[in-house]
């Protein structure tokens, strides 16, 4: 079975532009949930998707937003992009039933904003 | 919203020796505390995990414990291996449709 894929891999973007990234989840898995990691803060919620539905969202301003489709895939998105938007970006899927389960991480969208 | 602290920073030992990893949440409802494990370049990936209705589960030489009195929960580590060497997270969730949330990591250093 394929693991989660993210694309791309790496992004450079200047600040006020906007990036989108990819999540594939594994086969069968409905759950995308996206975090953010930077050095010293760790993981945090973005957002999580559920049958196309976003489900929960985390404390971050509307500039993030996303969309699942019908095959689960995901995408996230950040418009006007600033300095502090440069962070690993990973998505994790999971069966979907609750949060109470293992996520299968990604690879992660390295992301720098200059 | 749920806060999960995580200590130490960094943890320093001798291959061989034990590691304690320590965790305390804030939100009595949380019921789900799982542990990933990220080495240097890689994805988180979950090591162990424990549910609110037992006080520890062990898996080899890994082992969580859960005070739910005190709202802590700690990883144990026993007969540390240069391959346990990475960042350890914790994390606390009331399950439903509530995200995760993470302590901001342990970096475990396995000393030859």
């Amino acid at each position: 079975k394929a693991g989660v894929t993210q694309t791309p891999r790496y992004l450079i973007k200047t600040r006020g532009q906007q990036v989108t990234l990819s999540c594939s989840p594994i086969s069968g898995h409905r759950s995308v949930s996206w975090y953010q990691q930077t050095p010293g803060q760790g993981l945090q919620f973005l957002f999580e998707y559920f049958s196309e539905t976003q489900r929960n969202k985390g404390n971050f301003p509307g500039r993030f937003s996303g969309r699942q489709f019908s095959n689960s895939r995901s995408e996230m998105n950040v418009s006007t992009l600033e300095l502090g938007d440069s962070a690993l970006y990973l998505c994790a899927s999971s069966f979907g039933g609750t949060t109470n389960e293992k996520l299968f991480f990604g690879s992660g969208t390295q992301l720098s904003v200059l | 919203g749920e806060n999960v602290e995580q200590h130490p920073s960094t943890l320093s030992v001798q291959e061989g020796d034990s590691a304690v990893i320590k965790c305390t949440y804030s939100d009595s409802a949380s019921n789900y505390f799982p542990w990933y494990k990220q080495e240097l370049g890689k994805r988180p990936q979950l090591i162990i995990d424990i549910r609110s209705n037992v006080g520890e589960k062990k898996d080899q030489r890994i082992a969580v414990t859960l005070n739910k009195t005190a709202k802590h929960f700690s990883l144990h580590i026993t007969e540390t291996q240069p391959e346990d060497s990475a960042v350890y997270f914790c994390a606390a969730s009331k399950g439903g449709a509530d995200g995760l949330t993470f302590g901001k990591g342990t970096h475990l250093i396995i000393q030859p």
